[in-house]
């Protein structure tokens, strides 16, 4: 089974600093998305990243798919409150299966 | 604008009963995906389907059954539920095209007494 591994697992750091969500495997993904879940919904789709060394950004959110399609993070410059939430990596397998990790629950304090 | 709707935000349901979730796609999607949510665990794929009549297991698929009858429709099945059954279910499906995006339900959340 292919995994994909999330850290950190929470994070609570004032407003206007810098973080970064990292997301791991051993195994090698087609794309990798990220979602971001408000409580009460579903997740929503913020990116997806495609060949490895790609970089994406968000206004503020910056995007990196590894060189080795194995791996991605996801950097906040300047967080605001209204970023607080649930970030979720999800990767396509060969098997077409798309599977997420366990999340990353970020709280930006006023 | 694209929507996924799941038949229930909210069940309770006793031990032994049969379950069913069901979820609607507006979009012609050929895939669709049951997952669950636990804290601390994440989603977890239970079943997916390429289309209909289609299905494959995901990661989790013991306890439960799926059924696609039509395109539009995909129905999540617990035969027998079991307290450890008690989670919120998501339903998503998605184009095959380049982003791959994944559109999610709300969510249906069961509690299995």
């Amino acid at each position: 089974t292919q995994l994909l591994e999330q850290s950190p697992q929470f994070l609570s750091i004032q407003e206007g600093e810098n973080l970064t969500v990292y997301c791991n495997s051993s195994s090698v993904f087609s794309s990798l998305q990220w979602y971001r879940q408000e409580p009460g919904e579903g997740p929503v789709l913020l990116v997806t990243v495609v060949t490895g060394g790609e970089v994406k950004k968000l206004k503020r959110l910056t995007f990196q798919f590894g060189d080795a399609r194995k791996d991605s993070s996801l950097h906040i410059t300047a967080a605001q409150p209204g970023d607080t939430g649930l970030y979720l990596c999800a990767g396509e397998s060969r098997d077409d299966k798309i599977i997420f990790g366990k999340g990353t629950r970020l709280h930006i304090l006023p | 604008d694209v929507k996924v709707t799941q038949s229930s935000r909210y069940l309770v349901k006793r031990t032994g009963e049969k379950v069913f979730l069901e979820c609607v796609q507006d979009m012609d999607h050929e895939n669709m995906f049951w997952y669950r949510q636990d804290p601390g665990l994440g989603l977890r794929l239970i079943y997916f389907s390429y289309d209909v009549k289609m299905k494959e297991k995901g990661d989790i698929p013991e306890g439960y059954s799926v059924s696609r009858e039509k395109k539009e429709r995909f129905s999540l099945i617990l035969e027998s539920a079991s307290t450890n059954q008690t989670s919120m279910y998501l339903c998503a499906s998605r184009d095959r095209g380049i982003t791959g995006e994944l559109f999610f339900g709300e969510g249906s959340r069961l509690t299995v007494l």
